[in-house]
């Protein structure tokens, strides 16, 4: 069983508020993702990193902002929440091994409904 | 650009009856393909990864192989507790790129 963790599960929340939504993994994984995924609809890479201090924004355009000051931790970040923002958020790891993709391990998601 | 397709949308099989999802792609620089599977409301959760063309992995009813075109996931002898969604991804280019594909709804009735 995977060892990563997202909370919270589920958030309701108000337009223009502040959210950050936590993602942590206990493999050591250096590779973190951020994926974006409407019902029905495939995955969307908005954010990923490599390793500490390390950034990256993936093929869909998001209006959040990630860190990664620790290995084991990459939370997600929306300065002011919109109704648009409405989707299930999923946070994943991965060994990083250079030339080959390794597989990804999921975190249960975080389903954010902006009102 | 790469292109994942899954087909079909949706799947609806008799317990034991057993069937194949295909996952067509096209891609500059295949570095791996994944299999996944989803439950509502989940994560994806992993299954299988196959690098090179004829590369055949199996895990208890399902098994899934590789073309220079596509992949099937063959599923034998299914049971409701297989339903879910299953989900393709390719992994290609110099940062190693994924993208995942729609997805087949897979539902197995009693």
């Amino acid at each position: 069983e995977a060892d990563i963790y997202q909370t919270p599960r589920y958030l309701v929340i108000g337009t223009g508020k502040k959210i950050t939504l936590e993602c942590s993994q206990t493999m050591g994984h250096d590779k973190m993702y951020w994926y974006q995924q409407d019902p029905g609809m495939e995955l969307h890479l908005i954010h990923y990193s490599y390793g500490v201090n390390s950034t990256e924004k993936g093929d869909l355009s998001s209006e959040s902002t990630v860190s990664r000051i620790r290995t084991e931790h990459f939370p997600l970040t929306l300065e002011s929440a919109r109704p648009s923002h409405t989707s299930q958020y999923l946070c994943a790891s991965s060994e990083y091994s250079g030339g080959a993709n390794t597989e990804a391990f999921f975190g249960q998601g975080t389903r954010l409904t902006v009102v | 650009e790469d292109q994942v397709t899954q087909s079909p949308e949706a799947l609806r099989l008799q317990e034991g009856e057993s069937s194949s999802l295909n996952c067509s792609y096209t891609v500059s620089g295949l570095r791996g393909l994944f299999w996944y599977r989803q439950d509502p409301g989940k994560g994806p959760e992993f299954l299988f990864t196959l690098y090179s063309a004829g590369e055949e992995k199996e895990k208890e009813r399902l098994k899934a192989t590789l073309t220079k075109k596509e992949s099937f996931l063959h599923i034998t002898a299914p049971k409701p507790e297989d339903s879910a969604t299953y989900l393709c991804a390719l992994a290609s280019g110099g940062y190693q790129k994924v993208t995942f594909g729609t997805g087949t709804k897979l539902q197995v009735i009693p």
